[in-house]
């Protein structure tokens, strides 16, 4: 079974720019969920969906935006890059509907920052 | 401000011992908790996890015990091996399993 796979693995960007990043849950998990890593605050809830729609929002500026398709896939896009967005950016995929299941993460991607 | 620390940065122990990772949360809401396990370069890798019906799970080498009234919860690695070494991070969550806080992590080293 194919795990969750984000991409690209790794980008750089300088301030000002925006970015999308992209996340392919696994198949049959309909809840994607975002974090991000730095090494200061350590890994941090951006946002949740599930059917499309944004079920849960961490305290991050409105510049971090994210969707999701009808196939789950899921994007994340943050606007007027800054300095301090370099992180490891982590989707995670679960199975909904169901309580207590647990989030399987993949490799992230890595947003560098210049 | 941080709901669930992990206060040991860093935990050694030899091939064959017990690893004892520890957990403190403060929100006592939360109703789910997870251990990850984290290798340089990947995701994290879903360990175990203990709903707060219960003090214990297991599953072969790993056991988490929850203790409600302590806000507290351990991971036990029996017996602990050198592909054990990697940061474990405790999470917890308040809504049945989204939006996990996590801790800052232990970085775990097994010697042979």
């Amino acid at each position: 079974k194919a795990g969750v796979t984000q991409t690209p693995r790794y980008l750089i960007k300088t301030r000002g720019q925006q970015v999308t990043l992209s996340c392919s849950p696994i198949s049959g998990h309909r809840s994607v969920s975002w974090y991000q890593q730095t090494p200061g605050q350590g890994l941090q809830f951006l946002f949740e969906y599930f059917s499309e729609t944004q079920r849960n929002k961490g305290n991050f500026p409105g510049r971090f935006s994210g969707r999701q398709f009808s196939n789950s896939r899921s994007e994340m896009n943050v606007s007027t890059l800054e300095l301090g967005d370099s992180a490891l950016y982590l989707c995670a995929s679960s199975l909904a509907g169901q309580l207590h299941q647990p989030q399987h993460f993949g490799d992230g991607t890595r947003l560098s920052i210049l | 401000d941080q709901q669930v620390k992990q206060n040991s940065p860093s935990l050694s122990v030899q091939e064959g011992r017990i690893s004892i990772l520890n957990c403190d949360y403060t929100n006592s809401m939360f109703d789910y908790f997870l251990w990850y396990k984290k290798y340089p370069a990947e995701g994290p890798t879903f360990l175990i996890s203990i709903s707060s019906i219960k003090d214990k799970n297991e599953d072969g080498r790993f056991t988490v015990f929850l203790n409600k009234s302590a806000k507290h919860l351990s991971l036990h690695i029996v017996p602990s091996q050198p592909g054990d070494s990697a940061v474990y991070f405790c999470a917890a969550s308040a809504n049945s399993g989204y939006a996990l806080n996590f801790g800052k992590g232990t970085s775990l080293l097994v010697t042979p």
